[in-house]
């Protein structure tokens, strides 16, 4: 049972334009929410997070967009640039009782072209 | 600067051998984690640790197992290696907060 789902395997996008990544969760236990860049052989980055008692983040050209009651996010990147094709993962966490857990997408391919 | 390391970052191993990957963080993190990343699956938890002697099963346990001895090493250790367990291997790391940290990877190949 997928509870993050990814629906678009990938992306293209001209750069300079708007590029955006959703993601959907069935879990309302979930309070935090993550995205993840990754490259081909590197491990995923750290990209930008929100928590379920916000609807929105911004860091530079990057937005996080949560939606609770359609348990969708979504995140933006403005201007797009050919340096963020890569892979996105969202992410999903919940506490455990010893600590938090993760719980991945199955990922977005983005390709920004010239 | 603090990091989290893998090793080896490749393996070739063959079917019904034992093989251990290794993770190690200077983070000084008190929660750590093994992923495996395959095409269509994106990223599933294989074990993690909340601190030292803690191990706990993830979604994709079987066949893996982990041990906890000190705060900066958690080896994930493939009892008896399976065509099925080839794949890139991702360690991270945490502290009290959401945001894991990752290490580099190590792509297993099981002939």
């Amino acid at each position: 049972d997928q509870q993050v789902k990814q629906n678009s395997p990938s992306l293209s996008v001209q750069e300079g334009r708007i590029s955006i990544l959703n993601c959907d969760y069935t879990n309302s236990m979930f309070d935090y929410f993550l995205w993840y860049k990754k490259y081909p052989a590197e491990g995923p980055t750290f990209l930008i997070s929100i928590s379920s008692i916000k609807d929105k983040n911004e860091d530079g050209r990057f937005t996080v967009f949560l939606n609770k009651s359609a348990k969708h996010l979504s995140l933006h990147i403005v201007p797009s640039q050919p340096g963020d094709s890569a892979v996105y993962f969202c992410a999903a966490s919940t506490f455990t009782g010893g600590g938090n857990k993760l719980t991945f997408g199955t990922g977005t391919q983005l390709k920004v072209e010239l | 600067d603090a990091e989290i390391t893998q090793s080896p970052r490749h393996k070739i191993t063959e079917t019904g051998r034992q093989v251990t990957l290794a993770c190690h963080q200077t983070w000084n993190h008190n929660n750590m984690f093994w992923y495996r990343q395959d095409l269509g699956h994106g990223l599933r938890l294989i074990h993690y640790s909340y601190g030292v002697q803690d191990t706990n099963k993830g979604e994709v346990s079987d066949g893996y197992s982990v041990s906890r001895s000190n705060t900066e090493d958690l080896p994930l250790t493939l009892e008896s290696a399976a065509s099925s367990q080839t794949s890139v291997y991702f360690c991270a790391s945490s502290d009290l907060a959401d945001t894991q940290y990752f290490g580099p990877g190590t792509r297993l190949t099981v002939l």
